[in-house]
């Protein structure tokens, strides 16, 4: 069974860089794509982008000047980093894989979430 | 961006009610949809994609139908453990985007 954990800072000064991993068990991290998505509190969830195992990345327009993807396959984790953030971006932000072929886009399997707070 | 519209906002149902959900996309998604149901304090639970297909080890009571710009969320009978918060999400085009949600209570 696949299985994904965010780990990171809960708490992030305004102006400074989020930064999440998180860690695929179960199964390998070759081949799917792997995505963040976000959900601020009460509001609704969104597509923050993903990386391809091979290291290609595709990022949501609104958020592109300050994100960053990566992957490491060795550790079968991938990253989010998120720059310049403000009170906007406290959020719970998941990490979630994403399917191919009939899938595609969709998340199939998705971490519990980490609440990051942007504050001083 | 696709914007994505779901009614209603918020349904309140009894056990074995039929209970429909629409998403409504501001452009064409042929089939590129999926729906999800979220509980209190969880992660999205996958449950439809390709606007149809239903993910392995979904109840079969959950449905889904339409392409273009108008799905709908079907629930044959509702259950106790149905509820939550429902959403789409368009898969056609980056970025990819969710609808707001419809919050589904038992009566």
């Amino acid at each position: 069974q696949v299985q994904l954990q965010e780990s990171g800072p809960g708490l992030v000064k305004p102006s400074e860089t989020l930064s999440l991993t998180c860690t695929v068990t179960g199964g390998s991290i070759n081949t799917y794509y792997w995505s963040w998505v976000r959900q601020p509190p009460g509001k609704q969830l969104e597509w923050i982008g993903y990386v391809y195992y091979n290291g290609y990345t595709e990022y949501n327009f609104s958020l592109k000047s300050r994100v960053t993807m990566s992957v490491d396959t060795s550790n079968n984790q991938f990253s989010l980093k998120l720059s310049s953030v403000t009170a906007a971006d406290t959020a719970l932000y998941y990490c979630a894989r994403g399917g191919i072929a009939d899938r595609r886009g969709a998340f199939d399997y998705w971490g519990q979430g980490t609440l990051v707070t942007v504050s001083t | 961006d696709i914007q994505m519209a779901q009614s209603p906002s918020s349904v309140s149902a009894s056990v074995g009610d039929r209970v429909t959900i629409t998403c409504r996309a501001s452009q064409g998604l042929s089939n590129w949809l999926a729906w999800y149901q979220q509980k209190p304090g969880k992660a999205p639970k996958f449950l439809i994609y390709a606007a149809f297909n239903l993910q392995s080890g979904v109840p079969s009571r959950f449905s889904g139908s339409g392409s273009g710009t108008d799905f709908t969320l079907t629930i044959s009978s509702l259950q106790p453990e149905d509820f939550g918060t429902y959403y789409c999400q368009q898969t056609h085009s980056f970025p990819y985007t969710f609808g707001q949600g419809t919050k589904l209570e038992i009566k």
